[in-house]
């Protein structure tokens, strides 16, 4: 596609439930990226890939996250268990490959748990 | 680890006139890249300017310059003749050229306000 597109842009869940966000990247990009955008913070890195697999997974804040890329193409952020703490906006990022410097960013999910 | 300090939260300049972001990083490497991006309303990360960390001269864009010191490891943006359409969070970002290559380190972010 032209960008990278998320969905869905706003997402209302109730505490406790399970929540998959999806990032579709610009078309040709073998490298993905997960961010996590906190009210009034900066930007955390979640994961990456590069294709289908996922090198650095540090970021990943507890075993509830989860996120897993098929077809070298979309790629889906699972949250199970939703806290209110998870409440954020999970920004999407792809590139030509990990080692190309330039990334672009979706426009995010907003996250709310209530 | 490393670490992007802004310790401005917010920022505001008259139309037209010179605005300074400051950015100070803390790594053990020698080669990285540096980045500034925007972030309006609209939540989209936008990328301002770019400086790998091996070349000294300062980077470039239009209106947006940086002032690289890479032995005090501080990463400045300036704007200058400011729009209204620069008013959006202006994050500095680190990326290691090392085995954790792959992700990008923000800073808190800098709000930015052109005032018309």
């Amino acid at each position: 596609g032209a960008g990278v597109s998320q969905s869905p842009s706003n997402k209302v869940t109730e505490k406790g439930k399970d929540v998959e966000l999806r990032c579709d990247p610009i078309s040709g990009h073998t490298a993905l990226y997960w961010y996590r955008q906190s009210l009034g913070q900066g930007l955390e890195f979640l994961i990456y890939f590069q294709g289908n697999s996922a090198p650095d997974k540090s970021g990943l804040p507890s075993d509830r996250f989860s996120a897993e890329r098929t077809g070298g193409s979309v790629s889906t952020l699972t949250i199970q268990r939703t806290q209110q703490e998870d409440s954020a906006v999970y920004l999407c990022a792809s590139s030509l490959s990990a080692i190309y410097t330039e990334a672009f960013f979706g426009q995010g999910t907003r996250l709310t748990v209530v | 680890a490393q670490t992007v300090t802004q310790s401005q939260p917010e920022m505001s300049v008259q139309e037209a006139e010179t605005v300074t972001l400051s950015c100070t990083y803390d790594t053990s490497e020698n080669n990285y890249y540096l980045f500034w991006y925007k972030q309006p309303p609209s939540r989209q990360m936008i990328l301002v300017i770019r400086q790998e960390a091996y070349k000294q001269q300062n980077a470039t864009e239009n209106r947006f310059s940086v002032n690289f010191q890479k032995a005090a490891k501080s990463f400045s943006l300036k704007i200058s003749d400011s729009q209204l359409g620069d008013t959006a969070m202006y994050f500095c970002a680190f990326r290691s050229s090392g085995t954790s290559y792959g992700k990008l380190t923000f800073g808190q972010g800098t709000i930015l306000t052109v005032h018309p």
